[in-house]
């Protein structure tokens, strides 16, 4: 199993471009969510999914969007990067319907200038 | 609004010492406490948890000591290694309040000297 797989692992964007960061899973979970890591913040949750085709905000949702259309698959999405923007995500798993035991994957670190 | 306070931010502690870390919360309905621990360059990784039923929680030389009176929450590494230095998250979670969501402290970056 490659358990939780995050492409880029690096991304510089412009102000007002958008693009989508992706997140794959191997392991057959629910629940899957995405995280953004500030120094001095702790991690912070931004969305998260308890299935296909469910989604929901967490702490920090605004200027992402997310979609569940598989089981495998929980793409983030920016839709106009702002330099607030600029942090390392982090896409994360679970066996649960919530989020125990979640298995993280390697990380985006992602510059907006 | 943060519910869950970490302190130290940093910690220096000699090989074969006691590392402590210490986590606060406010919301009474958390129910489910998890330590995760990150190298740098890496996801974090669940280290330990613990649910409000008990009081500590050991695997091998960690182990979380939970006071629910207090709101209060700890990890100890017993015979601290240099393997050891990494940053450490406390973490909370409701199933009541807050459904399917963790709620992570500040962090703390622990160095182990040799």
């Amino acid at each position: 199993n490659a358990g939780v797989t995050q492409t880029p692992k690096f991304q510089v964007l412009k102000t007002g471009q958008s693009m989508t960061l992706q997140c794959a899973q191997d392991m057959n979970h629910e629940y899957m969510s995405w995280y953004r890591q500030d120094p001095g913040m702790g991690l912070r949750l931004i969305h998260y999914s308890v299935g296909a085709g469910i989604t929901d905000q967490g702490e920090v949702p605004n200027g992402y969007n997310v979609s569940r259309s598989t089981t495998e698959d929980f793409p983030l999405r920016l839709l106009s990067a702002a330099p607030s923007q600029t942090s390392v995500y982090f896409c994360a798993s679970s066996p649960w319907t919530g989020p125990y035991e979640q298995y993280f994957g390697p990380g985006t670190r992602l510059t907006v200038t | 609004q943060q519910q869950v306070k970490q302190s130290p931010q940093s910690l220096i502690v000699q090989k074969g010492g006691i590392s402590i870390i210490n986590c606060a919360y406010e919301n009474t309905a958390f129910d489910y406490f998890p330590w995760y621990q990150q190298f740098p360059g890496k996801g974090p990784a669940l280290l330990i948890a613990i649910r409000p039923d008990v009081s500590e929680k050991k695997e091998g030389r960690f182990t979380i000591s939970f006071n629910k009176s207090a709101k209060q929450f700890s990890l100890h590494i017993m015979d601290s290694q240099p393997g050891d230095s990494a940053t450490y998250f406390c973490a909370a979670s409701s199933q009541e309040t807050s459904g399917s969501r963790l709620t992570f402290g500040e962090g703390t970056q622990l160095t182990v000297n040799p």
